[in-house]
């Protein structure tokens, strides 16, 4: 199976970027998406990239793809407090119904 | 707007109790999925079902079963809760269709504690 991995944590000042980092051991998606949890609440797609893509940018969010180094990044512009939540990256597998998650980086805003 | 609905937010239960999660979809999706979350661990697959009476074992499937007598319900059953099952359980579902990205939508959660 895939191993998708991130960092648990990660704080920032408002106003300044994220970046949320996840490397992956499988390179045969066709898919790589960005969830978002917040609290109490369930997923919620934040955005997600073609695999032949390299970056993809929708407003304060870009994702950028390296498929040689099998790393996918999140960064989020100009932080806000309502950005406090946990980041989830996935991969869909050729073959495969489902997609994998990363263990999910808890992004802490801080004021 | 979609929806994916779970019948419990916060259950507790005791050890060796059968516990019912039941999660309905009104998007006439095919596809529907269990995960269980547990922090530092992500969202990991229990079951998934592509269709009425149809089941697939996800990851980690000891100890559950499920049951999909129509396609907008999918329920999680734990025969005989034991503390480890003590967890945030996710329902999700997908529509199958060539070509769309395969995006998954959410219930709210089940947070359910066996003690």
């Amino acid at each position: 199976g895939e191993d998708v991995e991130q960092s648990l944590f990660l704080s920032v000042r408002e106003g300044d970027s994220s970046v949320i980092n996840c490397t992956y051991t499988d390179s045969s998606s066709t898919y790589l998406y960005w969830y978002k949890q917040e609290p109490g609440a369930g997923l919620q797609l934040l955005t997600y990239i073609f695999s032949n893509m390299d970056m993809k940018q929708d407003q304060r969010l870009t994702v950028l793809l390296n498929k040689k180094d099998k790393h996918l990044s999140l960064r989020i512009a100009d932080t806000q407090t309502g950005d406090s939540a946990i980041y989830f990256c996935a991969l869909d597998q050729t073959g495969a119904n489902n997609l994998f998650f990363g263990t999910g980086t808890r992004l802490t805003v801080i004021p | 707007d979609v929806k994916v609905t779970q019948s419990s937010r916060y259950l507790v239960k005791r050890t060796g109790e059968k516990v019912f999660l039941e999660c309905v979809q009104d998007m006439d999706h095919e596809n529907m999925f269990w995960y269980r979350q547990d922090p530092g661990l992500g969202l990991r697959l229990i079951y998934f079902s592509y269709d009425v009476k149809m089941k697939e074992k996800g990851d980690i499937p000891e100890g559950y079963s499920v049951s999909r007598e129509k396609k907008e319900r999918f329920s999680l059953i734990l025969e005989s809760a034991s503390t480890n099952q003590t967890s945030m359980y996710l329902c999700a579902s997908t529509l199958y269709q060539q070509g769309s990205t395969g995006e998954l939508f959410f219930g709210e959660g089940s947070r359910l504690t066996v003690l």
